[in-house]
């Protein structure tokens, strides 16, 4: 089971900000937080990462809080191209060799409207 | 950008044949996963890898087997291909910075149809 719960759609409109939030209430000191971005018939592309507070780049900003079970991405003045599926990620520590695996869960279905 | 490939993009193929998906990668990351994905629908863990000779089952049984002879090599076979695999196969590899922060790098996908 993915160890992420995020809500299955959101809609906006061009131009404004979308804020999307991921809870993960059983995540790991270890663990990190990362986003992934998903077009129709492509595989997933990495948007952002972080540990702990907010982290920004060149196209989202990533916040957590210091209790670090939740965090938001936000997308400042989302565009028609922003449509996409947007996952959150933690990692799982396989049960026989102890090493981290990564399982995604839904995911949020952004839809941009113009 | 990352350097991963898969092999074929696409592939359409009767019932009972056996099929190869490739999965090349050139950045010589030690970890591999494949993962299954329907139209719609999220992605499946089915296998990955932590290292040559060393593979594990993902959360999603799946019918495939999957080999790492080598670091940039991870190919995943069907030895029986029939209609309900027909599905999306996408393979990842990850740069392991440290425990539990990994960047996950995918390929295009391998669209796979059964007739």
């Amino acid at each position: 089971l993915a160890k992420t719960t995020q809500p299955i759609s959101m809609d906006s409109y061009e131009g404004q900000e979308v804020n999307i939030t991921c809870s993960h209430n059983n995540i790991a000191t270890n663990d990190y937080i990362t986003w992934y971005q998903q077009f129709p018939s492509q595989g997933p592309r990495f948007i952002i990462q972080g540990y702990k507070t907010k982290v920004t780049n060149e196209v989202a900003s990533l916040f957590i809080p210091a209790d670090r079970k939740s965090s938001t991405l936000s997308l400042p003045r989302v565009s028609l191209s922003d449509t996409a599926v947007y996952y959150c990620l933690v990692g799982d520590i396989g049960a026989t060799s102890g090493t981290y695996k990564y399982i995604f869960g839904t995911g949020t279905r952004l839809k941009v409207l113009a | 950008e990352a350097d991963i490939y898969q092999t074929p993009r696409y592939l359409v193929i009767g019932t009972g044949k056996k099929i190869t998906l490739e999965c090349s990668q050139t950045m010589g990351h030690d970890k591999m996963y494949w993962y299954q994905q329907d139209p719609g629908m999220e992605l499946h863990l089915i296998h990955y890898s932590y290292g040559v000779n060393s593979t594990e089952k993902g959360d999603l049984s799946s019918e495939s087997t999957v080999s790492r002879i080598r670091t940039e090599h991870f190919p995943l076979t069907l030895e029986s291909a029939r209609p309900s695999h027909t599905s999306q196969y996408l393979c990842a590899s990850s740069e392991l910075r440290d425990a539990g922060n990994e960047k996950l790098f995918f390929g295009s996908g391998t669209q796979l149809s059964v007739l």
